[in-house]
């Protein structure tokens, strides 16, 4: 079955440091990938869609240049934290679409920002 | 506007007991997907099933049922028999047009199931 991944799994920074989530459709290829953030407890919440090869779109009140999301390859989209602050702790979970425009979801990462 | 309530935000059953997770949602639109996932501690979400709007024909797949409910909007999800290893965040999800779209997920509900 197809497989997405997301690397790191888990990450802690540093406030005011950046950090880079990838996440890989390993096994198709994905024009599409959607990004999510769950905070502890709650649902959840889409952040943006990744288009290969395009600007990211952003849900309403989500900082486009504060969440860098580049979708550089047909398996490849990274969702780049910036400056993160202590706020930005949550749970990032991508998601790929195939050709079929079936969707699957990563595992997951598990951002903490000190 | 694409909404997914799931008014049972914690369930505690004892084990064997069976337990039902509702599902309500609002959408304009006429196709339509619906999800369920489970979510264990780890994190990582586990597909469970999908429906789209045009079948209403209820599913069994082993102790899991799910009744979709089209005239009262609802998606229910049945866990017969329930084991500890049932216990997880479960979410309801609605999808635009095709399964291909972004999902717009229910609170969730968290199940305990107790020995």
């Amino acid at each position: 079955g197809a497989v997405v991944s997301q690397h790191p799994s888990r990450v802690i920074c540093k406030s005011g440091t950046s950090v880079k989530i990838e996440c890989r459709s390993l096994d198709f290829q994905a024009t599409t990938m959607f990004w999510y953030r769950q905070f502890p407890k709650q649902s959840l919440m889409l952040m943006a869609t990744s288009n290969e090869g395009s600007k990211a779109t952003y849900e309403q009140g989500v900082e486009k240049d504060k969440f860098l999301i580049n979708h550089a390859s047909l398996t490849l989209s990274t969702l780049t934290v910036t400056s993160a602050h202590p706020e930005d702790s949550s749970f990032y979970i991508c998601s790929a679409r195939d050709r079929a425009r079936e969707q699957y979801f990563g595992p997951g990462t598990r951002l903490t920002v000190t | 506007a694409q909404k997914v309530t799931q008014a049972q935000t914690e369930i505690s059953v004892v084990e064997k007991e069976d337990v039902t997770l509702d599902c309500v949602y609002e959408t304009r639109d006429t196709t339509y997907y619906l999800f369920w996932y489970k979510q264990p501690p780890s994190g990582e979400l586990v597909f469970l099933i999908r429906r789209n709007s045009f079948d209403e024909q209820n599913e069994i797949s082993g102790r899991y049922s799910w009744n979709f409910q089209k005239s009262t909007s609802s998606f229910n999800f049945t866990i017969t028999a329930s084991q500890v290893v049932d216990s997880a965040v479960y979410f309801c999800a609605l999808g635009r047009n095709n399964a291909g779209n972004m999902l717009t997920f229910g609170g969730g509900t968290r199940l305990m199931v107790k020995p």
